[in-house]
């Protein structure tokens, strides 16, 4: 079965800080793509970033980077020198290889306050 | 740059009435998608939809639900005989080459059923 666990329900942070989001995912195959979606009071989807079981590369993009570990089967994403643009709900979702459908993590809130 | 559209952006109806909701995949897209997200909790699937057939589905899409793509650029998801429980965000998403590609998910259509 695949799962995708995102443990803190909530996180409140002051501008200027730097936060991790934890999430560690669940599955038996061995190729499976990974994705982290922001979602803002507006309620859409934003698409931040996509990986796939081949490439631990972290990835670093501006303020926003990624750290892949199959090891720990984790894929957290850091948020360097918060912004309160960065309130939001944060998604990690898990998509099986030759799959139709993403699964979701329950989401973390995250506040940014000025 | 392409993106998904649907409408309404929001929609009230009373319980028992049926509803279509609709979107325009992005135009060289194939495979499509309905998820659903209940206020405060996590996006679930629903559907997924290629060459005019579903090729999944969850638990969650019985038969109230049904797909259709009644043109060459619409999709629609139809909900016959709404219950207060569907009330939830719909985002419709597409790509062009399912199991490995993103999802590309549309703003979303906020449902509220009285």
């Amino acid at each position: 079965a695949q799962k995708v666990t995102q443990a803190q329900t909530e996180i409140s942070v002051v501008e200027k800080e730097d936060v991790t989001l934890d999430c560690v995912y669940e599955t038996r195959d061995t190729t499976y793509y990974l994705f982290w979606y922001k979602q803002p009071p507006s309620g859409e989807l934003v698409f931040l970033i996509r990986r796939n079981s081949f490439d631990e590369q972290n990835e670093i993009s501006g303020r926003y980077s990624w750290n892949f570990q199959k090891s720990t089967s984790s894929f957290n994403f850091t948020i360097t020198a918060s912004q309160v643009v960065d309130s939001a709900v944060y998604f990690c979702a898990l998509l099986q290889g030759g799959g139709f459908k993403t699964i979701f993590g329950a989401g973390t809130r995250l506040f940014v306050k000025a | 740059e392409p993106e998904v559209t649907q409408t309404p952006s929001h929609q009230v109806t009373q319980m028992g009435q049926e509803v279509i909701l609709r979107c325009v995949p992005i135009s060289n897209h194939l495979y499509f998608y309905w998820y659903r997200q209940i206020l405060g909790q996590k996006v679930e699937f629903l559907v997924s939809f290629y060459n005019n057939e579903i090729s999944e589905k969850s638990e969650i899409f019985d038969d109230q639900f049904s797909v259709e793509r009644p043109d060459g650029s619409n999709f629609t998801l139809k909900i016959r005989s709404t219950k207060l429980e569907d009330s939830a965000m719909y985002f419709c998403a597409s790509n062009f080459q399912t199991g490995r590609e993103t999802q590309y998910f549309g703003p979303g259509t906020r449902l509220l059923v009285l």
